[in-house]
């Protein structure tokens, strides 16, 4: 138990379908991130929120949206999503600068 | 060519046997991150170090800020050590592409 808790820890959408990830966090940190781990590939940084702004957008397509609306809380929201884009997404949060705590992952599948 | 880079990419090892696994990097960093991944997903985080060396437990995190390299040591190794072990460079987190580890009994 690391204190990071996602859901759903399993989906399976369908393109046109719209979803969403949830982190949260009960450890007090101020920054949480989400990373994308696809198959045979290293995890890849997306977002990152200080004190519930967005610092970090790794370049990310629009056809995911964050939204952070407390300093515990963090939504990957999905929509329109491509097959390629099934992978584990993993959630984080650290005081800025130490040690990160990773949440279990969201294992996504898109049909 | 991957700003971080690991190696080996894979490493088997007997019960009881000393580890090393290193990474490179060639970004600029006040930092770097040693994770370990099991499989199923879970990531804990085992160092974040700046300089110099980190124990914990049977665990020891070495970094050369300058030779920009970091080593991750495993003494007496154990079965339970078998999981995907991953260096991250701050302040961008650029991954490595992970080590992949089994220890046989």
């Amino acid at each position: 138990e690391t204190g990071v808790t996602q859901t759903p820890r399993h989906l399976v959408m369908g393109m046109t379908n719209k979803k969403s990830l949830k982190c949260e966090q009960h450890l007090g940190h101020n920054a949480m991130y989400w990373y994308k781990q696809s198959a045979k590939k290293p995890l890849e940084l997306m977002f990152v929120y200080n004190f519930k702004e967005q610092t970090e957008n790794n370049s990310v397509p629009s056809r995911f949206s964050p939204e952070c609306p407390n300093s515990s809380h963090l939504f990957l929201h999905l929509h329109t999503l491509q097959p390629e884009d099934s992978a584990l997404y993993l959630c984080a949060s650290s005081q800025t600068g130490e040690k990160l705590f990773f949440g279990e992952g969201s294992r996504l599948t898109v049909l | 060519k991957n700003e971080v880079e690991q190696s080996p990419q894979n490493l088997t090892a007997q019960e009881g046997e000393f580890i090393t696994i290193n990474c490179s990097y060639s970004v600029g960093i006040s930092a770097l991150h040693w994770l370990q991944q099991h499989p199923g997903g879970g990531i804990v985080s085992l160092f974040m170090l700046s300089s110099g060396k980190k124990k914990h437990g049977r665990l020891i995190a070495t970094i050369n800020i300058q030779e920009k390299h970091s080593s991750l040591h495993i003494t007496a190794s154990h079965p339970r050590d078998s999981a995907v072990y991953i260096c991250a460079a701050t302040d961008k987190l650029i991954f490595g592409t992970g080590t992949r580890l089994q220890v046989f009994p």
